[in-house]
């Protein structure tokens, strides 16, 4: 099974409207974080959003807020107002907990190819 | 700060060569990654490493692969003998601990040719 689902594999959004990018994911493990990363056509990987488990509020980043709905196990990304350079993929992410505390690798998901029309 | 430098930015290598992508992470971040992506596979986790030390490596894809990291500022993949099929962007990455953002690196495009 997939740990990590984005079921849209294309989206087509208007310039200044809020935009939804769907994630889930799927874990046993209670301590996990998720992320989200844009890579536009230059291919660098850039980090938008983390939410561990275990916080309570749901993360904010400037025009990046991330919907965590825990008991669906839902990430889901929105960005606010849109921009022409919103246009890129973007890809949802996973590490779960490792004894100890320590940091594992992050498990990515398909990616969501974004596009924004003036 | 530099952020994660790899070099080289591309390589085009005859199939059966030795190919080494190099990275070099933040200072002070403990975890280095090696991961490849390709249209077909998605962004693929091959390595990791924490303080030099390599926790995971049950995705490198086989012997031919190999990395190391000799110090806390510099690691490297190898791939001997490389294959048309290993051609893929490979990234680097390093993160200070779990619960703080991984920061890649520009990526080396390699061409098995």
């Amino acid at each position: 099974a997939q740990k990590i689902t984005q079921t849209q594999p294309g989206m087509f959004v208007q310039e200044k409207e809020a935009v939804t990018l769907d994630c889930t994911y799927d874990t046993s493990d209670p301590s996990y974080g998720l992320f989200w990363y844009k890579q536009p056509s230059s291919g660098e990987m850039i980090f938008l959003i983390y939410q561990g488990s275990y916080d309570q509020q749901n993360a904010t980043e400037g025009r990046y807020s991330l919907n965590f709905q825990k008991a669906r196990k839902s990430a889901n990304l929105v960005i606010s107002a849109s921009q022409l350079g919103d246009s890129a993929m973007y890809f949802c992410a996973m590490r779960e907990g490792l004894p100890g505390g320590g940091a594992d690798g992050l498990t990515f998901g398909k990616g969501t190819h974004l596009i924004i029309q003036p | 700060d530099a952020g994660v430098i790899q070099s080289p930015r591309h390589e085009v290598t005859e199939m059966g060569q030795e190919v080494t992508l190099r990275c070099k992470p933040i200072s002070g971040h403990d975890y280095l990654f090696w991961y490849r992506q390709t249209m077909m596979r998605g962004l693929e986790l091959l390595i990791y490493f924490n303080n030099n030390v390599p926790i995971d490596d049950s995705g490198m894809p086989e012997d031919r692969f190999s990395a190391k990291m000799p110090n806390a500022s510099f690691s490297t993949l190898k791939i001997q003998p490389s294959e048309p099929r290993d051609s893929a962007v490979y990234f680097c990455a390093s993160t200070p601990g779990r619960s703080y953002g991984y920061t890649f690196g520009s990526g080396t495009r390699l061409t098995v040719v």
